[in-house]
């Protein structure tokens, strides 16, 4: 089983509408999780991480993510995007001795 | 600017050359990681230096690969004898400590095309 799985690969939005990006991770990493941002032909950037303490975590460009443990979860989400919030996103936690293990990415797409 | 610098940013090559990457991490931070990328997919680790020593290698990372921090600052990833499944993204990253839980910064890639 994949260590960190995004489960949609693509989600389209309207702008200014809500989003969603689901993350579930396996019971094999470590409880470190991270998502990350990636914009056309650039390297990624941090959004957000849980590390420890609050279950909901704000991070840049007014996206939270929320972890739970019970579903074991770190869904990304905003209340609502901008056109300029269209990239890849990518979930990531340690596994191991790898220090960072990605998902596949969700490409969203907000539309106009 | 002072993040983590890839070169070169794009790299077109002949099946069967030898081709090498340079990675300049920020300058304070003593992880560094490669990663590859290919359409469509998330990141892959490849392997990752703590200082000078290389800690961990993914089995993706065949013979063809190696990887070098000679001196604890910049790193290089050459690919001998490329191949067109090599035509990636090659990711660089670098974080500061040797905690799991440190964030890692990320270049801009070099992409690789073997034509």
């Amino acid at each position: 089983a994949q260590s960190v799985t995004q489960l949609d690969s693509q989600v389209p939005v309207f702008e200014e509408a809500p989003v969603e990006l689901r993350c579930n991770y396996s019971s094999s990493v470590s409880v470190y999780l991270f998502w990350y941002v990636q914009y056309p032909n650039q390297g990624l950037q941090l959004l957000l991480k849980y590390l420890s303490g609050s279950t909901l975590v704000k991070g840049i460009n007014g996206f939270e993510a929320e972890f739970n443990k019970s579903q074991t979860s770190f869904h990304l989400r905003k209340p609502s995007v901008h056109i300029s919030d269209t990239a890849e996103y990518f979930c990531a936690a340690p596994l191991g001795n790898t220090p960072l293990v990605f998902g596949k990415g969700t490409r969203l797409s907000v539309i106009a | 600017d002072t993040g983590v610098s890839q070169n070169p940013r794009h790299k077109i090559t002949k099946r069967g050359q030898n081709v090498t990457f340079r990675c300049d991490p920020i300058s304070e931070h003593n992880r560094l990681y490669w990663y590859r990328q290919t359409l469509g997919q998330g990141p892959e680790f490849l392997t990752y230096f703590q200082n000078e020593a290389q800690l961990e290698k993914s089995r993706l990372l065949s013979d063809r690969f190696s990887a070098e921090r000679p001196k604890g600052s910049f790193s290089t990833l050459e690919i001998q004898r490329t191949e067109q499944g090599d035509s990636a993204m090659y990711l660089c990253a670098s974080s500061g400590n040797r905690q799991l839980n440190t964030e890692a910064f990320f270049g801009q890639g070099t992409r690789l095309t073997v034509v």
